[in-house]
């Protein structure tokens, strides 16, 4: 069974600060998607970016921007231009698409963004 | 926008009591899923379903059953609620197949209390 291991239980930046979040996964397939979900204090839980594993390139969706590196099997996410609303837990998530797409989290990252 | 509906966003219930969770999406979506949420542990899988009628466990499907009598609609059930179910339980959902922008659309969870 795939694990994802998120490291950092808490984190803070500086509001304008860029912070990286790491995520390890350990898994056997050559195939898969990896997901960052943030989860504001309302618990609605928001995609911030998708990666596919069969893509080198990293995946960049405004401030967010992620760091792949297959072979380590790490996944970290940055945030550049750390804004308030930024304040969230932060789940990295795997999902394999040959097992009816089941997605599996890590323990999540808390970041507290400081004005 | 893809909506999923949790009926409750507070519970609270006695041991032993018959507990039910309801989750509904208007998306036409064949997968969906009950996680529960508990600090330190992220999102765990309790069971998901891939078609009406069909269910399969998760990692922790123990003291739960599920229901999917319709497509857009996936109940969680405990039979006897115990103390160690006071949890966030969030319900997801998602297309099946490959190449089909997999990701899993979030409701708003249930937090439970078993008193």
């Amino acid at each position: 069974a795939q694990t994802v291991t998120q490291s950092q239980p808490e984190m803070s930046v500086q509001e304008a600060e860029t912070v990286t979040l790491s995520c390890t996964y350990d898994t056997s397939e050559s195939n898969y998607y990896l997901f960052w979900y943030k989860q504001p204090p309302s618990r609605q839980m928001i995609l911030v970016i998708r990666q596919e594993a069969y893509k080198q390139q990293n995946a960049t969706e405004n401030r967010f921007s992620v760091n792949f590196q297959k072979a380590a099997k790490s996944f970290s996410l940055k945030i550049s231009d750390s804004q308030l609303g930024d304040t969230a837990m932060y789940f990295c998530a795997f999902m394999n698409p040959h097992d009816n797409n089941d997605m599996r989290f890590g323990a999540g990252t808390r970041l507290t963004v400081k004005p | 926008d893809v909506k999923v509906t949790q009926s409750s966003r507070y519970l609270v219930k006695r041991t032993g009591e018959k507990v039910f969770l309801e989750c509904v999406q208007d998306m036409d979506h064949e997968n969906m899923f009950w996680y529960r949420q508990d600090p330190g542990l992220g999102l765990r899988l309790i069971y998901f379903s891939y078609d009406v009628k069909m269910k399969e466990k998760g990692d922790i499907p123990e003291g739960y059953s599920v229901s999917r009598e319709k497509k857009e609609r996936f109940s969680l059930i405990l039979e006897s609620a115990s103390t160690n179910q006071t949890s966030m339980y969030l319900c997801a959902s998602s297309f099946a197949g490959r190449g089909t922008n997999e990701k899993l659309f979030f409701g708003s969870g249930t937090q439970l209390s078993v008193l």
